[in-house]
């Protein structure tokens, strides 16, 4: 089965640092999307992409959040600095032309700030 | 704005209970619906979906049916085992966006 795919797994760092999350979508998938999961806010969506330009960025704190798509088989988050309440788990998912087949999500990026 | 408003769980029952958790809607003009599922450490999967009013999905024994009038899209299962713990997330995708709204997840118990 065709699948998204995140690194890193899981990311441990300290405040202050640059945390770079990556996404490798569905070949042929024109549409990526970053989820960020918490247990208070539940899913948000961050940003999202067609055909490599983003479209929606307002989910997304300005100041330290950056979402980028250097070419179709990459898609970057990067949180520089980042903070403790940044703690989730970041999803990429992507989606088809025809979108009514549903979104792919990616298995998530672990991240905790201590 | 459209939003997805599911019940709240967590929802506990019995291995081979009948199952349902509702959804509602709100949305402008005629949304595609979609049921994803989410196992504990896991992203979510795409589960069921619907794209137009009267529409039945359904995968695993799972189903939901896409009611306009009632703007309501309810999983259901007529027989659940303690694999299908997880939490289930309900989502619409608008007419003119790509976005994919969802739910805040309702979260499935099922005990032997």
């Amino acid at each position: 089965d065709a699948r998204v795919t995140q690194t890193p797994r899981h990311k441990v760092t300290e405040m202050g640092q640059e945390v770079t999350m990556r996404c490798q979508p569905i070949l042929g998938h024109n549409t990526v999307f970053w989820y960020r999961q918490t247990m208070m806010q539940g899913l948000e969506l961050l940003a999202y992409f067609r055909n490599r330009a983003p479209l929606d960025d307002s989910g997304m704190p300005k100041d330290r959040f950056s979402a980028e798509m250097p070419d179709a088989t990459l898609a970057t988050l990067k949180i520089q600095p980042s903070e403790p309440r940044d703690s989730a788990v970041y999803f990429c998912a992507s989606a088809p032309p025809d979108r009514v087949y549903g979104y792919t999500f990616g298995s998530g990026t672990r991240l905790t700030v201590v | 704005g459209d939003s997805v408003t599911q019940m709240e769980g967590p929802v506990t029952l019995s291995e081979e209970a009948f199952l349902t958790i509702n959804c509602t809607y709100t949305a402008t003009g005629y949304p595609s619906l979609f049921w994803y599922v989410q196992y504990p450490g896991e992203g979510l999967q795409l589960l069921l979906k619907a794209t137009k009013a009267d529409d039945k999905g359904s995968n695993k024994g799972f189903e939901a049916t896409y009611r306009k009038e009632t703007t309501s899209f309810h999983l259901e299962k007529g027989s659940v085992q303690v694999s299908d713990s997880a939490v289930y997330f309900c989502a619409l995708s608008g007419h003119n966006t790509d976005k994919l709204i969802f739910g805040t997840g309702t979260r499935l118990q099922v005990f032997p």
